[in-house]
C-alpha cells in the first residue's frame, strides 16, 4: 500500500519550453501533497505544499510563477516547470500524505530527472 | 529561520561496525523524521519521533529524540551492506502564524566495505 507515482521518470526538454510533472496516489487519498527538489548530492529541498482544491503553499524564494502546482483531486497533483532554463534542471521529488500536516508520514514518488539543454 | 544540521557528510565503515549519524536543529522541533535513500532511489521513511527523549528501535537501528527537542540521532549497529544510502532527517519546528516548517538535513552517505 501507500504507493506514489511520477509521470515522466526523466524529460529533457530546451529552454523556454514548459514541462509538467505528474504526481499520483494510486491506492490512497492524498490530502497533501509536497513537491521537493534534489540538487545532485545535495538534500531534499521544499518547494511547496498542496493541499486538495486550494492554492499551494510555496516556501521562501521558490517562484510560485515559474513553478505552478495544481492539486486538482486527491490523487493527484501536477508541477509545470514554465519557460525552463537550464538551472532549472534537477532531480524532482514529490510526497504524499493522506493528513493535512507533516506529522504524518510522507510517501516519496520515485522523483522525475529534468534536464533543460 | 530554521536550521537543521546534520552530521557527517559522510561515513566509511567496515562491515559489521556501528554507525551513527547526527541531526541538529537550530529551533525546538514538534517532532523529526528520519528517511533513507538508496543510491538511484527516492527516500523511504523510516520513524517519527515526537516526544522529547524518546529512543525508538527498529530491528538494527536506533533513534533518539533529545530531550530539549533539538537534536536526535539514528545508530546502526553491525552495519550490513544493505544498509548503505543517505540518511536524512526531517525536523518540522513552529514558523509562526500558525504553520509548521520542515526542514530536511544534508544528509549522511553512508557505505559500508564488505
Amino acid at each position: 500500500g501507500a504507493v506514489v507515482s511520477q509521470h515522466p521518470s526523466w524529460v529533457i526538454c530546451k529552454s523556454g519550453t514548459s514541462v509538467k510533472i505528474e504526481c499520483r496516489s494510486l491506492d490512497f487519498q492524498a490530502t497533501t501533497m509536497f513537491w521537493y527538489r534534489q540538487f545532485p548530492k545535495q538534500s531534499l529541498m521544499l518547494m511547496a505544499t498542496s493541499n486538495e482544491g486550494s492554492k499551494a503553499t510555496y516556501e521562501q524564494g521558490v517562484e510560485k510563477d515559474k513553478f505552478l502546482i495544481n492539486h486538482a483531486s486527491l490523487t493527484l497533483s501536477t508541477l509545470t516547470v514554465t519557460s525552463a532554463h537550464p538551472e532549472d534542471s534537477s532531480f524532482y521529488i514529490c510526497s504524499a500524505s493522506s493528513s493535512g500536516s507533516f506529522s504524518y508520514e510522507q510517501y516519496f514518488g520515485p522523483g522525475t530527472r529534468l534536464t533543460v539543454t | 529561520g530554521q536550521q537543521v544540521m546534520q552530521i557527517p557528510q559522510y561515513q566509511h565503515v567496515q562491515e559489521g561496525e556501528d554507525f551513527t549519524t547526527y541531526c541538529n536543529s537550530s529551533t525546538t522541533l514538534s517532532n523529526i523524521q528520519w528517511y533513507k535513500q538508496r543510491p538511484g532511489g527516492h527516500p523511504v521513511f523510516l520513524i517519527q519521533l515526537v516526544k522529547s527523549g524518546e529512543v525508538k528501535k527498529q530491528k538494527r537501528l536506533t533513534f533518539q529524540f533529545g530531550e530539549a527537542k533539538k537534536n536526535s540521532s539514528l545508530h546502526i549497529t553491525a552495519t550490513q551492506t544493505t544498509d548503505v544510502g543517505t540518511y536524512f532527517c526531517a525536523g518540522q519546528g513552529y514558523s509562526g502564524a500558525g504553520s509548521y516548517q520542515l526542514t530536511f538535513g544534508k544528509g549522511t552517505k553512508l557505505s559500508v566495505i564488505p
